[in-house]
């Protein structure tokens, strides 16, 4: 039940774009995207709703689609403070139970 | 605001060992969850509430019990300290809107020996 994300890791250079995946092999009602930074608490960036609607961060844009209970996060120009893991986290119903994904280690370079 | 406070930041039982960590908001959050984060891994969900007086199990129930008297505190108590309960623990809450931002706590790293 757990949501796979793809990649495990990715290395970029500042000013670069990251796609981050997370897909589900059930139906879901909402996918939401988190970011944690080593030895801290995650933070939130997204929150992506069966429907299309979406809440979020300004710089950082994710996309839903809803036939293939797959959710993308994008991460467009991207700059050194974007450093961390991205876990995504998705509720089948809602019912406020999230289930994480292993999270997306993401490494900008200078 | 304080937000999300969790005491005490570190903390190492022997096994058979309990204790309570504790959590606190002051956001006036209906939503409130203890997850665990085991190395390289994602959080999964141990206890939640949905308002005080209210509280359900999640994906990793065993070995933990929690309570909601107030709106503003939801306490983790560990029965019984095993090591497979080594973790670091993070509380976090929200509203109940539907479409909630959670605020987490800054965690709890428990080992167990």
């Amino acid at each position: 039940q757990q949501p796979v994300q793809s990649p495990q890791a990715v290395i970029l250079r500042e000013g670069e774009d990251a796609v981050i995946n997370c897909s589900s092999s059930k139906a879901l009602y909402s996918v939401h995207w988190y970011r944690q930074k080593h030895g801290e608490a995650p933070v939130f960036l997204m929150i992506l709703l069966k429907g299309g609607e979406q809440k979020g961060h300004e710089k950082i844009s994710a996309s839903f689609n809803e036939k293939k209970q797959q959710s993308s996060l994008y991460l467009t120009a991207s700059q050194l403070s974007y450093s961390g893991t991205y876990f995504c986290g998705t509720e089948l119903s809602s019912n406020y139970q999230l289930i994480w994904g292993a999270g997306t280690k993401l490494i900008i370079k200078p | 605001n304080a937000g999300v406070t969790q005491t005490p930041k570190f903390q190492v039982l022997k096994t058979g060992q309990s204790m309570t960590l504790q959590c606190a908001q002051d956001m006036n959050h209906e939503y409130m969850s203890w997850y665990r984060q085991d190395p390289g891994m994602g959080l999964r969900l141990i206890h939640y509430s949905v308002g005080a007086g209210i509280t359900d199990q999640g994906e990793v129930p065993n070995g933990y019990n929690v309570s909601r008297s107030t709106t503003e505190d939801f306490p983790l108590r560990l029965l019984s300290a095993a090591p497979s309960q080594t973790s670091v623990y993070f509380c976090a809450s929200s509203t109940r809107d539907g479409h909630y931002e959670q605020y987490f706590g800054p965690g709890t790293r428990l080992t167990v020996t």
